[in-house]
């Protein structure tokens, strides 16, 4: 099993430039979550996906948007990349079983830094 | 809405000493507790969960943590610690319903010494 994957590790963009990161859930895993950790700071919730939809949502702008495909895996994009978006953006994949929560399984993460 | 305290953003101990790091939350329904460990520059690794049943939780690596709440507390305790235990560790909760996020403490930086 590998687990989750997140793909690139790091990544370097300009302010004002478009970034797409990628996420592939743990196998048997439909749902998918987003966290932003800036640094010395705790994972800040973006977004939740499931079932191809956009379940919930933290409190970031709209910059911020996501896409959950077929196969479960996910894309987070960024528009206007600001400075203070530079991070590490986490992923984490669970299943939605009887409508609860179950345990939440987190990829390394990709480091992006904007310049 | 749930938040999450954790009241040390920095332990440190010597080897083989024991350690408690502190957790408390928030919250006005039942929710779900966690510890997470972040090693640097990795993701988080899930030590320990409390979903229900007996408050005395055990984890990986040797860790424990006690639900208490009344105290709305949710401490990781070690009874003696290795080196290789120095990292980040994060406190969160969510409620049990699905689609719920995870709340996440700052973080607490244990530093484990010879």
């Amino acid at each position: 099993d590998a687990g989750v994957t997140q793909s690139p590790t790091h990544l370097i963009k300009t302010r004002g430039q478009q970034v797409t990161l990628r996420c592939s859930p743990k196998s048997g895993h439909d749902t998918v979550s987003w966290y932003q950790q800036a640094l010395g700071q705790g994972p800040q919730f973006i977004f939740q996906y499931y079932e191809e939809e956009e379940r919930q949502r933290g409190n970031f702008p709209d910059r911020f948007s996501g896409h959950q495909f077929p196969n479960y895996s996910s894309e987070l994009n960024v528009n206007a990349l600001l400075l203070g978006d530079s991070a590490l953006y986490l992923c984490a994949s669970s299943l939605t079983q009887w409508r609860m929560n179950t345990e939440a399984f987190f990829g390394q993460g990709t480091r992006l830094t904007v310049v | 809405a749930q938040s999450v305290t954790q009241l040390d953003s920095q332990v440190p101990v010597f080897e083989e000493a024991p350690v408690e790091l502190r957790c408390n939350y928030s919250s006005s329904v039942s929710v779900y507790l966690f510890w997470y460990v972040q090693y640097p520059n990795q993701g988080l690794q899930l030590l320990l969960k409390y979903l229900s049943g007996s408050t005395l939780v055990k984890g990986i690596n040797g860790f424990e943590a006690e639900f208490n709440k009344s105290q709305t507390s949710f401490h990781l305790r070690k009874p003696s610690v290795h080196i290789s235990d120095t990292a980040e560790y994060f406190c969160a909760v969510t409620r049990a319903q699905a689609g719920t996020a995870l709340i996440f403490g700052k973080g607490t930086t244990l530093s484990v010494s010879s």
